[in-house]
């Protein structure tokens, strides 16, 4: 059991490079979150989804998009990266109902120079 | 969902309890109070949640007051490993969680 995997752990961009940030699960949970987290500070939802096939926005979704092809896998992608999109990325994923806590992937390193 | 209020730090004996509060004045009737750590860099880790009622499992106490405004996480016997950034989180769903700064917790030997 895996729990929630991030692909890859650190990655190094330039700006205007595109990437996607990898994030499987094998508890077949379904809800998954994308989260950052800038030096300092609190995590920030990027995007969500309740189940494969439904994704909504976050609190800062600019400059990045999702799917939710399968209930396993959640995918991260920058189109066009941008130094203000350094920071550290966190998946994760939960069951429906309140009983139940997310958990949440190692994360993926990302700087954007 | 409605917003917490965290110390931004406390420090604490190993071996002692831990007693981290969470204001939450305008948490509203459906709303839960999750309890997440962060050690270092690591991914959260989910501690707890409530509603009303006091809860208590493996890693901690979660005491909730009658009027739902405040809440504490109690760590019983806290070690070195206690040692992280604990969020106190309201949330009326557990696919939306807002994170703020947290309180940092420093265990000392």
């Amino acid at each position: 059991n895996a729990g929630v995997t991030q692909t890859p752990k650190f990655q190094v961009l330039k700006t205007g490079q595109s990437m996607t940030l990898q994030c499987a699960q094998d508890m077949n949970h379904e809800y998954m979150s994308w989260y950052r987290q800038d030096p300092g500070m609190g995590l920030r939802l990027i995007h969500y989804s309740v189940g494969a096939g439904i994704t909504d926005q976050g609190e800062v979704p600019n400059g990045y998009n999702v799917s939710r092809s399968t209930t396993e896998d959640f995918p991260l992608r920058l189109l066009s990266a941008a130094p203000s999109q350094t920071s550290v990325y966190f998946c994760a994923s939960s069951s429906p109902g309140a009983g139940s806590g997310y958990t949440f992937g190692s994360g993926t390193r990302l700087t954007v120079v | 969902d409605a917003k917490t209020t965290q110390p931004p730090s406390m420090d604490c004996a190993e071996g002692r309890a831990a007693n981290l509060p969470c204001n939450h004045s305008t948490i509203s009737g459906n709303e839960y109070v999750y309890w997440y750590r962060q050690i270092h860099s690591q991914g959260p880790q989910y501690i707890i949640h409530g509603l009303k009622n006091n809860e208590t499992n493996e890693m901690a106490s979660l005491i909730i007051t009658e009027d739902r405004k405040s809440s504490t996480l109690i760590l019983p016997h806290a070690t070195l490993r206690d040692t992280a950034v604990y969020y106190c989180i309201v949330g009326g769903s557990n696919y939306k969680l807002t994170f703020g700064k947290g309180t940092l917790l420093t265990v000392n030997p």
